[in-house]
Formats: C-alpha cells, structure tokens, sequence
C-alpha cells in the first residue's frame, strides 16, 4: 500500500512556457503533500507544503508566484512552474502523507524538468 | 532547527563487504525517521522506518538502528553487492503531525564487483 503517482516523469519546455506537475495518492488519502526540489548530486529541498483545501505554505525563497500549488482533493496536488527559466531545470518529487499510519511518508519518482 | 548530518558522503566498497552508513540529528523530539534509497535520476524508495519508540528494524540484509537520545541512526548493509550502488539518504520526521521530512546530504555507495 502507500502509492504515489507523479507524472510526467520528465519534460522539456521552451523558456517563458508554464509546465503542470501531477503528484497522485493512489491508495491512500493524502491530508498533507509536500513538494520538494533537487539539484544534481545535492539533498532534497523542501518548497512547500500543501493541505487538502488550503493555500500551500512556501519555504523561505521560493517563489510562490512562479511555483503555484493546488491541492484540491485528497489525492491530487499540482504543482505548476510558470514562465519557466533554465535555471528552473531541476528534479522535483512529491510526498505524501495521510491519516496517521506508521509507514511514513511516499514519495513520487520524480519529475525532470528542461528548460530550454 | 533540526539539522541532519551524514557520514560518510561518499562510500566505495568491494562486493561482500559489512558496511555501515551513519546518521545524525540535532534534536531527539523525532516522530521517526526513514531511510532511503534513490538512484541516479529517479524517486526515493523508503527501506525502513523506525518510530521514535522503536530500538532498530530489520528488512532482508538491511538493519537499521536508532538512538533517539544521542540523536544517530545507523543502516547496516550486510554482504554488499553491486545492486547496491545507490545514494542513500536519511530523514527524520519531527514531532509535529503533519511536517515535512528533514533530509540528510546522503551517502553515495559504489559496491564494485
């Protein structure tokens, strides 16, 4: 059980377009989803973190504005980079929780982003 | 604020070597903490979770310990082999419900053949 669906699994898009990141719960319902971003050979760096019905919570230096999140069900987050610049190319991974269960937090396989 | 530290970063080994990978974190107040592997390019895969309740888990060749009051976790990989190379990286959940994980740097392993 505890099944996290991200698509896609990778994109290329041109500069100034906007690119949509799905990050699903396929068997669990997600109360809180986190989405985080890594550069190469570095550790995973939390961007924020999303409640079912309510506006995500940014970290400190990111974006809200360039990196929207929508959490809408209890099983779907998006998260959409807009006007996207090269320097947005990155690997980014969703996470999941749900009701307290002692398997700890799912994370998606992750999307790579190119831009171009 | 909850620091995760690993050592080593970096780990080559030759097949059927004992190894172990250490963990460390600055506060105890832990819900639990996970360990990970991922490989080049792709998600994390969860190996094991210890609650904060919890001594040390066990999965296959896989043993992982924590010491919640000096703040470490060690994994333990028994008689390594290739399949192994990975980065494997540890995260502590802290004691509210519902934070996101604080990852470590993590270590990346070759295990040559």
């Amino acid at each position: 059980g505890a099944v996290v669906s991200q698509h896609p699994s990778w994109v290329i898009c041109k500069s100034g377009t906007s690119v949509k990141i799905e990050c699903r719960s396929l068997d669990f319902q997600a109360t809180t989803m986190f989405w985080y971003r890594q550069f190469p050979k570095q550790s995973l760096m939390l961007m924020a973190t999303s409640n079912e019905g309510s506006k995500a919570t940014y970290e400190q230096g990111v974006e809200k504005d360039k990196f929207l999140i929508n959490h809408a069900s209890l099983t779907l987050s998006t998260l959409t980079v807009t006007s996207a610049h090269p320097e947005d190319s990155s690997f980014y991974i969703c996470s999941a929780v749900g009701i307290e269960k002692p398997y700890g937090y799912t994370f998606g396989s992750g999307t790579r982003l190119t831009v171009v | 604020k909850q620091e995760v530290t690993q050592i080593p970063a970096a780990l080559s080994v030759p097949e059927g070597e004992n190894l172990v990978l250490n963990c460390s974190f600055t506060d105890s107040a832990i819900y639990n903490l996970q360990w990970f592997r991922q490989d080049p390019g792709k998600g994390l895969t969860s190996l094991l979770l210890i609650q904060s309740s919890q001594r040390e888990q066990t999965s296959g060749r896989l043993n992982a310990s924590l010491d919640k009051s000096s703040g470490r976790s060690t994994l333990y990989i028994a008689a390594s082999q290739p399949g192994d190379s990975a980065t494997y990286l540890c995260a502590v959940r802290p004691g509210q419900a519902g934070t996101a994980l604080i990852f470590g740097k993590g270590t990346t392993l070759s295990v040559s053949s």
